[in-house]
């Protein structure tokens, strides 16, 4: 039964198209977040939900705007899409938000491609 | 800011070879530290934790103690096998308000049988 899911698991669009990326995870936890990881595997978190509330929003382009229906949801929208957003998106998800968080739970990734 | 440092790659062993893969961090008070790893195609699942200082997190013959003293959390395991190539994560959180990841660069590790 598979924790934490993304579809989809590869997009390849061209530039200027608008694409989203759906995530879901049935382990009951309340907080989800978004990953960017480069071709170089460096991973750098994009935004992070509890209980629906947007808490962790870093520097990212207004383009890219997640959206939280419900707690086991987390979605990313991305508007006018650049060569350089071609990369591996990770959802993750965690019990609790603050120092007394447990570990992240990670889904497969999106491979986006954009040409 | 805040930051990891971690033992650049890629790291190439031989079968039953001892590893080691060097972690280090700024800043001091996290609550607990982590190693991640990453198979090839796949996401990050979690492979050991420690959760306070002198805390030795194991899981699948790794091991790795917190060390608030030189503010360090090497990853170590005395025989790799060709199934532990993989990329490997060190990540404190930040703590505070939210439980903020911040990776390290990532170590590929490349097993040879």
């Amino acid at each position: 039964d598979t924790a934490v899911s993304q579809t989809p698991k590869y997009l390849v669009t061209q530039m200027g198209n608008d694409k989203s990326i759906k995530c879901e995870q049935n382990l009951g936890h309340d907080t989800m977040y978004w990953y960017k990881q480069d071709s170089k595997k460096f991973l750098k978190i994009m935004f992070s939900y509890n209980n629906k509330e947007l808490i962790i929003n870093e520097t990212v382009p207004n383009r890219f705007s997640p959206k939280s229906p419900d707690k086991a949801h987390l979605n990313l929208h991305i508007n006018s899409l650049e060569l350089g957003d071609s990369a591996v998106y990770f959802c993750a998800s965690s019990q609790g938000a603050g120092q007394g968080a447990g570990e992240q739970y990670f889904g497969p990734g999106t491979r986006l491609t954009v040409t | 800011g805040d930051s990891v440092t971690q033992m650049e790659g890629p790291v190439t062993l031989s079968e039953e070879a001892f590893l080691t893969i060097n972690c280090t961090y700024t800043a001091t008070g996290y609550p607990s530290l982590f190693w991640y790893v990453q198979y090839p195609g796949e996401g990050l699942q979690l492979l050991l934790k420690a959760t306070k200082a002198d805390d030795k997190g194991s899981n699948k013959g790794f091991e790795a103690t917190y060390r608030k003293e030189t503010t360090s959390f090497h990853l170590e395991k005395g025989s790799v096998q060709v199934s532990d190539s993989a990329v490997y994560f060190c990540a404190p959180p930040l703590g505070g308000a939210t439980n903020k990841l911040i990776f390290g660069t990532g170590t590929l590790l490349a097993v040879q049988p």
